[in-house]
């Protein structure tokens, strides 16, 4: 079946400081990679996506590259603000679009 | 520039009451969705509906009912509400392409306590 597991949070980070959030999956056939953003009392926001292998999603100087052959999709930042805190999920949905599998979601503060 | 729209934003309920959640989407998208947010759960699928007439069981269903009212509006009815159902309940929809990494877009979500 289809999953997404991300590292477990909470993540505390200094401002400026390098952000990874490691997000590994299992599908059948091809999948969409997701990542969304969700800042407190809001709904998820699409934050970048990438639809096939190698491709590299990137937004507000966040970057994820669609590894097949490790089965990953790793969110990245260079210099996180406290602007940044938020909890991220990564996602996939399957090859038909039928369905959308969500991890549990990592929270991150960034202190200044 | 609406996207998904679910009400109410905040209830309280008491135990055995019911209550419906509204959604509405002015995508045009054909799929719409809900979700239940609870803490180190993440997201949870509780229904889908693929287009509209249709309706599908996701995760979590039990307690649940839902009704495609049409191609914009997808409703969630809690019919004897139940304390473990105090959530956060998120409607979504996405367009639903095969192959074109298609996007749920989600609402602002509605915060549910059943006392």
């Amino acid at each position: 079946g289809n999953s997404v597991t991300q590292m477990e949070g909470p993540v505390t980070l200094s401002e400026e400081a390098f952000l990874t959030i490691n997000c590994t999956y299992t599908a059948t056939g091809y999948p969409s990679l997701f990542w969304y953003v969700q800042y407190p009392g809001e709904g998820l926001q699409l934050l970048l996506k990438a639809t096939k292998a190698d491709d590299k999603g990137s937004n507000k100087g966040f970057e994820a590259t669609y590894r097949k052959e490790t089965t990953s999709f790793h969110l990245e930042k260079g210099s996180v603000q406290v602007s940044d805190s938020a909890v991220y999920f990564c996602a996939l949905s399957d090859r038909n679009g039928n369905q959308f599998y969500f991890g549990t979601g990592t929270s991150l503060t960034v202190i200044p | 520039n609406a996207g998904v729209t679910q009400t109410p934003k905040f209830q309280v309920l008491k135990t055995g009451q019911s209550m419906t959640l509204q959604c509405a989407q002015d995508m045009n998208h054909n799929s719409m969705y809900w979700y239940r947010q609870d803490p180190g759960m993440g997201l949870r699928l509780i229904y889908y509906s693929a287009s509209e007439g249709t309706t599908d069981k996701g995760e979590v269903p039990n307690g649940y009912n839902v009704s495609r009212l049409n191609k914009r509006e997808f409703s969630l009815r809690l019919e004897s509400a139940a304390p473990s159902q105090t959530s956060v309940y998120f409607c979504a929809s996405s367009e639903r392409w095969l192959n074109s990494g298609n996007t749920i877009y989600f609402g602002e979500g509605s915060w549910l306590t059943v006392v």
